[in-house]
């Protein structure tokens, strides 16, 4: 995951907003994704948007888009103790997907 | 969402055993399959790509008689861990797409191997 890049780790309070970054280098990616994992378990998509769209948002998740600076962003409302997992934002550029190192998010109640 | 399915969920295996570890696309079609590895605290690393009739294309440094793939049914993909070794050890999940271009990629549930 060398191409996509995020930070380690995250904690907030419960009922916060939490901000994930990441940023991607090839500009030819078409479509950006976020990923939850939680222990032992496999990914669950939350949510990806296409390159030409600055936005999405779906419930208490908002993404943001800067293409020119290849900036992704999640932002969670109201943050949960269940929301406490790692975040991969991820990137398409043929059809498989390269990953970023993921983020932790620890929710504190 | 879709369902992707893999099994098993957890298997231990002795050096020099063969693990063969099944991904099923429940309630979709999949033309194409994706094999990811992960390491403890690490990122997903893409293994190789299972094409249903079709050889797998595997991502260098990837062993392809380490790790074998077959792809024999728009819903099946399996890897095969040949003479397995601790090295092996890892996270191995697979993913799916319900297009061709795999826009909405859903992943398995993850399949953890421990070679002792």
């Amino acid at each position: 995951g060398e191409d996509v890049e995020q930070s380690l780790f995250l904690s907030v309070r419960e009922g916060d907003s939490s901000v994930i970054n990441c940023t991607y280098t090839d500009s030819s990616s078409t479509y950006l994704y976020w990923y939850k994992q939680e222990p032992g378990a496999g990914l669950q998509l939350l949510t990806y948007i296409f390159s030409n769209m600055d936005m999405k948002q779906d419930q208490r998740l908002t993404v943001l888009l800067n293409k020119k600076d290849k900036h992704l962003s999640l932002r969670i409302a109201d943050t949960q103790t269940g929301d406490s997992a790692i975040y991969f934002c991820a990137e398409r550029r043929r059809r498989a997907l390269t990953f970023g190192s993921g983020t932790r998010l620890q929710v504190q109640p | 969402g879709a369902v992707v399915s893999q099994h098993p969920s957890r298997v231990i295996c002795k050096s020099g055993t063969s693990v063969k570890i099944e991904c099923r696309s429940l309630d979709f079609q999949a033309t194409t399959m994706f094999w990811y590895r992960q390491f403890p605290k690490q990122s997903l690393m893409l293994m190789a790509t299972s094409n249903e009739g079709s050889k797998a294309t595997y991502e260098q440094g990837v062993e392809k008689d380490k790790f074998l793939i077959n792809h024999a049914s728009l819903t099946l993909s399996t890897l095969t861990v040949t003479s397995a070794h601790p090295e092996d050890s890892s996270f191995y999940i697979c993913s799916a797409g319900k297009t061709i271009m795999n826009t909405e990629a859903f992943f398995g549930q993850g399949t953890r191997l421990t070679v002792v």
